[in-house]
C-alpha cells in the first residue's frame, strides 16, 4: 500500500527567508500524481503545486517550487521569500493514475512565519 | 475566492437533532466528494460521487447519508450524530477523466459541533 510521510510536525521560518518542507512517499508505481495543499486557519484546502512522476522537471509556481528525486521517492516543497501569508498547515498527496479519486495524504506540516 | 460553497460555515446541533450540509459548485466538475477532517489532522474520504453516483463509501456510519441532487450539488444528511462526529466537513470537486494531474478543489468547509 502506499504511503506518505511528511516527517516535520512543525517548522518555523523567518519573513523573507527560505524553508523547505520535506515529504517521502512509498509506492511500487511508476506512474502517479503528487501535490503539495495549504490549509491556512480559514480553512480552505488550497493546492499549491502539483508534479506528475513522468515529468523529470520539477514543477515551479511563483515562490514555491518542488525537488522531486524520483528514485529516493522524494517530493521536497521550497517556498522562497517566505511571507506572513505563507502560514498554515501544508499537506503532501499522493494520487494512484488507476484512482481518480483517492489521495493518500502526509500526516501534514504546519509551518510557521516569524515577523 | 472559493469555487467551491459550502454552507453553512459553523453547525451546532444535538445528537438527537437532523441537519444538512450543503456544497456547490460551478465549474463542470464532474466528481464530488465528502471528506472528514479533525483539528491538524488531513482530511478523510467518507463519500465519492461520480455523475451523480455514488462511486466511493468508505464504510462511514449510517448516520451520514450523502445525497447528489444533480451535478452542481451535494449535501450530507445528519442524523442522530454522536461527539466524536464533531469536525470539520469539507466538500471537494474535479474533473472526472483520465486527467490524473487533475487536483480536487476544495470549500471552507462546515465546522461542526455536536452537543
Amino acid at each position: 500500500a502506499q504511503t506518505v510521510t511528511q516527517s516535520q510536525p512543525e517548522m518555523s521560518v523567518q519573513e523573507a527567508e527560505t524553508v523547505t518542507l520535506s515529504c517521502t512517499y512509498d509506492t511500487s508505481e511508476s506512474d502517479y500524481y503528487l501535490f503539495w495543499y495549504k490549509q491556512p486557519p480559514s480553512r480552505q484546502m488550497i493546492l499549491v503545486i502539483r508534479q506528475e512522476a513522468y515529468k523529470q522537471q520539477n514543477a515551479t509556481e511563483n515562490r514555491f517550487s518542488v525537488n522531486f528525486q524520483k528514485a529516493a521517492k522524494s517530493f521536497s516543497l521550497k517556498i522562497s521569500d517566505s511571507q506572513l501569508g505563507d502560514a498554515a498547515m501544508y499537506f503532501c498527496a499522493y494520487r494512484n493514475p488507476d484512482s481518480n479519486y483517492q489521495l493518500i495524504w502526509g500526516a501534514g506540516t504546519k509551518l510557521i512565519i516569524k515577523p | 475566492d472559493t469555487e467551491v460553497t459550502q454552507t453553512p460555515k459553523h453547525l451546532v446541533m444535538g445528537m438527537t437533532n437532523k441537519k444538512s450540509l450543503k456544497c456547490e459548485q460551478h465549474m463542470g466538475h464532474r466528481a464530488m466528494y465528502w471528506y472528514k477532517q479533525k483539528a491538524k489532522k488531513p482530511p478523510e474520504l467518507m463519500f465519492v460521487y461520480s455523475y451523480e453516483k455514488l462511486s466511493i463509501n468508505e464504510s462511514v456510519p449510517s448516520r451520514f447519508s450523502p445525497e447528489c441532487p444533480n451535478s452542481s450539488l451535494l449535501n450530507l444528511h445528519l442524523h442522530a450524530l454522536q461527539p466524536e462526529d464533531s469536525a470539520l466537513y469539507l466538500c471537494a470537486s474535479s474533473q472526472e477523466g483520465h486527467l490524473g494531474n487533475q487536483p480536487q478543489h476544495f470549500g471552507d468547509g462546515t465546522r461542526l459541533s455536536i452537543l
